[in-house]
């Protein structure tokens, strides 16, 4: 089974540019997180998609993030003007909802980040 | 409000030694526990989950986790130590009654040889 995909891997950009960040959840997941990760902490929730329904956009900054998953599948993550405390690394996760292997949330291997 | 403690930035053990990673939570209702590592430069991998059953949940990597409801905790374990299990570890919770995941601070481990 594949897992979650996450392109790019790493970007540098300056600040005031725009960058965008696309995940495909594994095949049947129904729910998809982006969350931020900042060195040495957490991840932090920004956005949660149930189907191509937000659940969750909480603490997304809506100023400079839109994030959008239109057929329910794949989505894509924006930010536009980055700043400098945007740097760190952008975590897409999906999990199912439902059977045996529900309620997990699996990521992918990470967008990293750093505007300079 | 719903949340998860990990009150160990860090963790040292020598190798073959017992490991134990703690965690607390808070959370209205039953909790859906989780744990997760993060190597370097990598996401973060699932290890095991208790959701309901034996207390005693055993996972990936020789790893196991023991859920106590009346200390409210969930804390990692390993019988023995690897240097490769030196990593970033992740308790996370589950609210069942709003889907939502809170994740703790992550605590590092060290395994040293």
């Amino acid at each position: 089974e594949a897992g979650v995909a996450q392109s790019p891997r790493y970007k540098i950009i300056e600040k005031r540019q725009s960058v965008a960040f696309w995940c495909n959840p594994i095949s049947g997941h129904a729910t998809l997180y982006w969350y931020q990760q900042i060195l040495g902490q957490g991840p932090k929730l920004l956005i949660q998609f149930q189907n191509n329904g937000v659940v969750d956009d909480s603490q997304l900054p809506k100023d400079r993030f839109s994030a959008e998953r239109l057929k329910g599948v794949d989505s894509t993550l924006k930010i536009q003007p980055a700043k400098l405390e945007d740097s760190a690394v952008y975590l897409c996760a999906s999990s199912l909802e439902s059977g045996q292997g529900r309620g997990t949330i699996y990521f992918g291997e990470g967008s990293w980040l750093t505007v300079v | 409000a719903q949340s998860v403690a990990q009150p160990e930035d860090q963790v040292n053990v020598a190798e073959g030694n017992p490991l134990t990673v703690k965690c607390t939570y808070s959370v209205s209702g039953n909790p859906y526990l989780f744990w997760y590592v993060q190597y370097p430069n990598r996401g973060l991998q699932f290890l095991l989950k208790y959701i309901t059953g034996d207390n005693l949940v055993k996972g990936s990597y020789g790893f196991e986790a023991e859920f106590n409801k009346s200390q409210t905790s969930f804390h990692l374990k390993k019988p023995s130590a690897l240097v490769s299990d030196s990593a970033l570890y992740f308790c996370a919770v589950r609210d069942e009654d709003f889907n939502k995941f809170y994740f703790g601070s992550g605590t590092k481990l060290n395994v040293k040889p």
